[in-house]
């Protein structure tokens, strides 16, 4: 099984920062990763696909990049509405694989 | 205006069986792959199952092997997951997911179901 590791686990950060999470794969992917945010009690909802393409609706803030064994999941300027846990997902081969999440606090 | 409404969910006692529904509205149900997700209580994600659209492939994990069947009806447009011999370990929030094409991602979710295996 491909094995997703996110970093960090928790992320503190401030309203307007720049904020990055990073996810290694123990494999190479190629760019079949997606990004997932959820709120907490609510499902979650699609941000990324094939490691750099939005889900339609999903605000620009949001950007993606990566392939092979590294991605990244940045958020441009972050707003109250985007503190929340973030995982990501290998879709290469099955079974298929989260991260363990991010969680974006407050800082 | 894409829509999944999972049902289904209960209490069930380990070793019993369930099934949950998953109705999908507003895309033409039969183009797309669809899965099953999971999320145990205060953890992450786990995948469940995938049936794809073309040849109507299906896969599991190795936890769910052998127990869980997942199936679609596109006459009804809705998307079942046949649970049995269910355990402790599996109680959690089930989700529904439509597929980006026949791809094993997912572009929407439902609001989930809950599945709580206890005696």
């Amino acid at each position: 099984d491909i094995q997703m590791t996110q970093s960090p686990f928790l992320l503190s950060a401030s309203v307007g920062d720049r904020v990055t999470i990073t996810c290694r794969a123990s494999q190479g992917i190629g760019n079949y990763l997606a990004w997932f945010q959820q709120k907490p009690g609510k499902a979650p909802r699609s941000l990324i696909y094939a490691a750099s393409s939005l889900q339609g609706g999903v605000p620009s803030k949001f950007s993606g990049s990566g392939s092979g064994t590294d991605f990244t999941l940045t958020i441009s300027s972050l707003q109250p509405e985007d503190f929340a846990t973030y995982y990501c997902q290998q879709y290469y081969s099955y079974p298929v694989t989260f991260g363990q999440g991010t969680k974006v606090e407050i800082k | 205006e894409v829509q999944l409404l999972e049902s289904g969910g209960d209490l069930v006692q380990p070793g019993g069986s369930l099934r949950l529904s998953c109705a999908a509205s507003g895309f033409t149900f039969s183009s797309y792959a669809m899965s099953w997700v999971r999320q145990a209580p205060g953890k992450g994600l786990e995948w469940v199952s995938t049936i794809h659209n073309s040849g109507g492939n299906t896969y599991y994990p190795d936890s769910v092997k052998d127990r869980f069947t997942i199936s679609r009806d596109t006459s009804k447009n809705t998307l079942y997951l046949q649970m049995n011999s269910l355990r402790a370990e599996d109680t959690a929030i089930y989700y529904c997911a439509k597929g980006v094409g026949d791809s094993g991602t997912y572009s929407y979710w439902g609001q989930g179901t809950l599945v709580t295996v206890s005696s």
